[in-house]
């Protein structure tokens, strides 16, 4: 079965530090890796996605994730973290194997950005 | 390019009601996916449609809960009878479900369902 760990529930950053959330994952194949953000009393606002190829990948709002096959880990990364990055973070992932191929989440981290 | 829209925001209901989400998938989306989001939780996924049929129903508590995606377009979840822990966030979402460049699925605001 597939799986997605978050460890951390909570991340603390000052406004202009470098950001990093955890995430790991667990999937038979090679995965479709994701990450989204969730600000309160809103869905989930898709960030970016790992295909293949380029580990490095990036997306919106500055943000970018680090794909290492190795050790299963899909981590979220920012430069320069902005006191409205605060929000709840979720990776997901989904096997590459098809389009009948379930999404799971993992448990979410909150990011916490201060001046 | 319209998002996926849900109804209601919100609703509060008894338990042992009976209440009914409605979804619009993006156009042309084939996958819709519903999910509960309990408080403090990650998404758990009830049920995935691709066009009209059940991809995977395997976490639908099938005793209350029920979907249907008749035309392969909206969808309704449905919950009869309600119980005290079937408070949460449902979400629902969509992807195109063909071409390996767009996997990623959006999300609708989802409604926020309070059993009392």
């Amino acid at each position: 079965a597939q799986s997605v760990a978050q460890p951390e529930d909570q991340v603390n950053v000052a406004e202009g530090n470098p950001l990093t959330v955890k995430c790991t994952y667990s999937v038979s194949g090679n995965p479709y890796l994701f990450w989204y953000v969730q600000y309160p009393n809103r869905g989930l606002q898709f960030l970016l996605k790992y295909i293949t190829g380029d580990n490095l990948v990036k997306g919106s709002y500055g943000f970018e994730a680090e794909f290492n096959k190795s050790q299963t880990s899909f981590h979220l990364k920012k430069p320069s973290a902005l006191v409205s990055d605060s929000a709840l973070y979720f990776c997901a992932v989904r096997p590459n194997t098809g389009t009948a191929s379930k999404l799971t989440f993992g448990t979410g981290t909150r990011l916490q950005v201060t001046l | 390019e319209a998002g996926v829209a849900q109804s209601p925001r919100y609703k509060i209901i008894e338990k042992r009601q009976s209440v009914a989400f409605w979804c619009n998938p993006i156009s042309g989306h084939a996958t819709l996916y519903w999910y509960q989001q309990i408080l403090g939780q990650g998404p758990k996924l009830l049920i995935q449609f691709q066009n009209n049929g059940v991809v995977d129903d395997s976490q639908l508590p099938k005793d209350r809960f029920s979907a249907e995606r008749l035309k392969g377009v909206d969808s309704t979840l449905k919950i009869q009878p309600a119980k005290l822990e079937d408070s949460a966030v449902y979400l629902c979402a969509s992807r195109t479900g063909q071409g390996i460049l767009l996997p990623e699925a959006f999300f609708g605001q989802g409604t926020r369902l309070t059993v009392v």
